[in-house]
């Protein structure tokens, strides 16, 4: 079975400019999420699609941070504009359903964002 | 809301050694709780999950957790560490009905050889 899949896998831009990320989910998953690490904390939710609604995006900056999920499958994460204490791992994970009813969490690699 | 505190930033162990990682969490109701582990470069792979019944809890490479309610804990254990092990290990703290996980700020494992 395929993973959670993301790219790119590394990116670096200058603050001010903007950044995406896409994530394909493990396929059947409706329930996609948005995590950031920053460097030496735990990763901290920032939206949660249940297909293609918005469960919730409390702790996303909205503005300058957006995301859609579409189609309920794939999903973007954009940066605009970037800010230096926007470098973090960026990670996708999904669920079957949402993850409190007993599904687990997978978890893509994650994009690793650099700005300077 | 929930949150969860690893007090170990860094622990250093021998191979061959047994091993603990502390967790304690903050909950009104009973948690949903996990372990989960991510090695250099790479997302975040579950270990075990604690959602009721028998508190002793296995999951994979050889790890197990125990949830404590009186003390709020769920202590990831291993009998004997492998260099592999090697990662940084995170403990999460869900709810019942929704999945705003949290994340503790992780204890990274280092293994002497």
């Amino acid at each position: 079975e395929a993973g959670v899949a993301q790219s790119p896998r590394y990116k670096i831009i200058e603050k001010r400019q903007s950044v995406a990320f896409w994530c394909n989910p493990i396929s059947g998953h409706a329930t996609l999420y948005w995590y950031q690490q920053i460097l030496g904390q735990g990763p901290k939710l920032l939206i949660q699609f249940q297909n293609n609604g918005v469960v919730d995006d409390s702790q996303l900056p909205k503005d300058r941070f957006s995301a859609e999920r579409l189609k309920g499958v794939d999903s973007t994460l954009k940066i605009q504009p970037a800010k230096l204490e926007d470098s973090a791992v960026y990670l996708c994970a999904s669920s079957l359903g949402a993850g409190g009813g007993g599904n687990t969490i997978y978890f893509g690699e994650g994009s690793w964002l650099t700005v300077v | 809301a929930q949150s969860v505190t690893q007090p170990d930033i860094h622990i250093t162990v021998s191979e061959g050694a047994s091993l603990e990682l502390r967790c304690n969490y903050s909950y009104g109701a009973t948690p949903y709780l996990f372990w989960y582990v991510q090695s250099p470069g790479q997302g975040l792979q579950l270990l075990l999950k604690y959602f009721s019944g028998d508190t002793l809890v296995q999951g994979i490479k050889g790890f197990e957790a125990e949830f404590k309610r009186s003390q709020s804990s769920f202590n990831l254990r291993k009998p004997s560490v492998h260099w592999s092990d090697a990662a940084e290990y995170f403990c999460a703290v869900g709810r019942q009905n929704n999945n705003d996980m949290r994340f503790g700020a992780g204890t990274r494992l280092t293994v002497k050889p």
